[in-house]
């Protein structure tokens, strides 16, 4: 497409329940990237894949936070047994290669509230 | 590990006013750099970059130097307009190891611009 789509725009969810965010990257692009935007707190790295090699997982969280991106395209950010401290905006993203040297594209994320 | 350190804010100031916002890093070997704005309501775009030492970045009537020996990246503009009141984020991205690909940002800084 001609953007990064992520869907939902909002999800309201309660306390424990397990989410999916999703994320659709420009078309060729092989590098997508998850951040996460809590309020006051700037961006932070969640988890990063660059074409089929192992993806660098660094900044989730906690173990409740995974992510998974099938041939090579749309990616599924999952959150199990939400807590409140889960709500934030998360932003997905890709570039053409690896690195950021023409920078990313970004989406306009999902709005996670758990109430 | 790697970091960047933006002034607080917010910053307020009338149309066709001087903006300043300063921005250090902390990164090991030959960091890429970057300013983001995001509008209200809208994603993080990408304003302007540098690649290396003493390049100077520019888009819109912004600018930004990269300097290498006050490891600094201050976002600059003559005269500002409303419309560009907006959060502005400086950000990183080192050029290997595997770090490579990640952006690493700033807490933003919020610019609100009065008639």
């Amino acid at each position: 497409g001609a953007g990064v789509s992520q869907s939902p725009s909002n999800k309201v969810t309660e306390k424990g329940k397990d989410v999916e965010l999703r994320c659709d990257p420009i078309s060729g692009h092989t590098a997508l990237y998850w951040y996460r935007q809590s309020l006051g707190q700037g961006l932070e790295f969640l988890i990063y894949f660059q074409g089929n090699s192992a993806p660098d997982k660094s900044g989730l969280p906690s173990d409740r936070f995974s992510a998974e991106r099938t041939g090579g395209s749309v990616s599924t950010l999952t959150i199990q047994r939400t807590q409140q401290e889960d709500s934030a905006v998360y932003l997905c993203a890709s570039s053409p290669s690896q690195g950021a040297g023409n920078g990313y594209t970004f989406g306009s994320g999902t709005r996670l509230t758990v109430v | 590990g790697d970091s960047v350190t933006q002034m607080e804010g917010p910053v307020t100031l009338s149309e066709e006013a001087f903006l300043t916002i300063n921005c250090t890093y902390t990164a090991t070997g030959y960091p890429s750099l970057f300013w983001y704005v995001q509008y209200p309501g809208e994603g993080l775009q990408l304003l302007l970059k540098a690649t290396k030492a003493d390049d100077k970045g520019s888009n819109k009537g912004f600018e930004a130097t990269y300097r290498k020996e006050t490891t600094s990246f201050h976002l600059e503009k003559g005269s500002v307009q409303v419309s560009d009141s907006a959060v502005y984020f400086c950000a990183l991205t080192r050029g290997g190891g595997t770090s490579y690909g990640k952006l690493t940002f700033g807490q933003g800084t919020i610019l609100t611009v009065h008639p």
